[in-house]
């Protein structure tokens, strides 16, 4: 089976970083997903990691140590817009589904 | 590209009835998922499907709960004689083989008086 842990909520300052972390133990790893979700909304994929190390896009950033069964996604120059619910997910390994944490609530502040 | 289309947005329900829930995948994707959500909660997968076959089924409940997929027309999520605990939102998502991303759709919000 999938187990995967991350914050429930954080709080952060408008043009300030955040560090979500998500901590995973698992029967088998096929990579590992973020996701947004806006409340009322449908999750919108964000980054994938496969490999170990950093993934950058644009103002969000995701790592992934898959000895450690670790990966955080960075925001970077948050924006009000920002604040909304950041899943992280893990594939299983025959790739057939993704298994879902409980999300990290995070309220940009201004 | 129209995106992953559920419907209804809403569904309320009285205990006892049915609910249909559709999910008309992206255009070429074949694979859906069905997850359920409820409020402050993550996403739980529920079922796996590609056309005409479940692929995995290991988070639906053992009763009231099916899917299909037919080989023309939307992903149906059926439950039969809801109970208020089945009132949650229901978001569906599809594939295209070998890719690695899921897109989903909106959600169906179903309510049980």
């Amino acid at each position: 089976g999938q187990n995967i842990d991350q914050p429930t909520e954080m709080t952060a300052t408008e043009g300030a970083i955040v560090q979500i972390n998500c901590t995973y133990q698992t029967s088998g790893f096929n990579g590992l997903f973020w996701y947004q979700q806006h409340a009322g909304e449908a999750p919108t994929f964000l980054s994938y990691n496969v490999l170990d190390g950093l993934e950058e896009k644009g103002r969000f950033s995701s790592f992934l140590s898959r000895s450690k069964g670790y990966s955080y996604l960075l925001l970077k120059e948050l924006q009000m817009k920002d604040s909304a619910s950041y899943l992280c997910a893990v594939r299983d390994a025959a790739g057939n589904k993704l298994t879902f944490g409980g999300g990290t609530r995070v309220l940009v502040k201004p | 590209n129209a995106g992953v289309m559920q419907n209804p947005r809403h569904l309320v329900r009285r205990r006892g009835q049915e609910a249909r829930l559709r999910c008309s995948p992206m255009k070429g994707h074949s694979h859906v998922y069905w997850y359920r959500q409820l409020p402050e909660e993550g996403l739980k997968f529920m079922v796996y499907l590609q056309k005409e076959n479940i692929i995995d089924e290991s988070g639906m409940p053992k009763e009231r709960f099916s899917a299909e997929f037919p080989k023309e027309g939307p992903s149906i999520l059926r439950i039969q004689q809801v109970v208020r605990g089945d009132s949650a939102a229901y978001f569906c998502a599809s594939s295209h083989p070998g890719s690695e991303k899921l897109f989903f759709g909106s959600g169906t919000q179903l309510s049980v008086l």
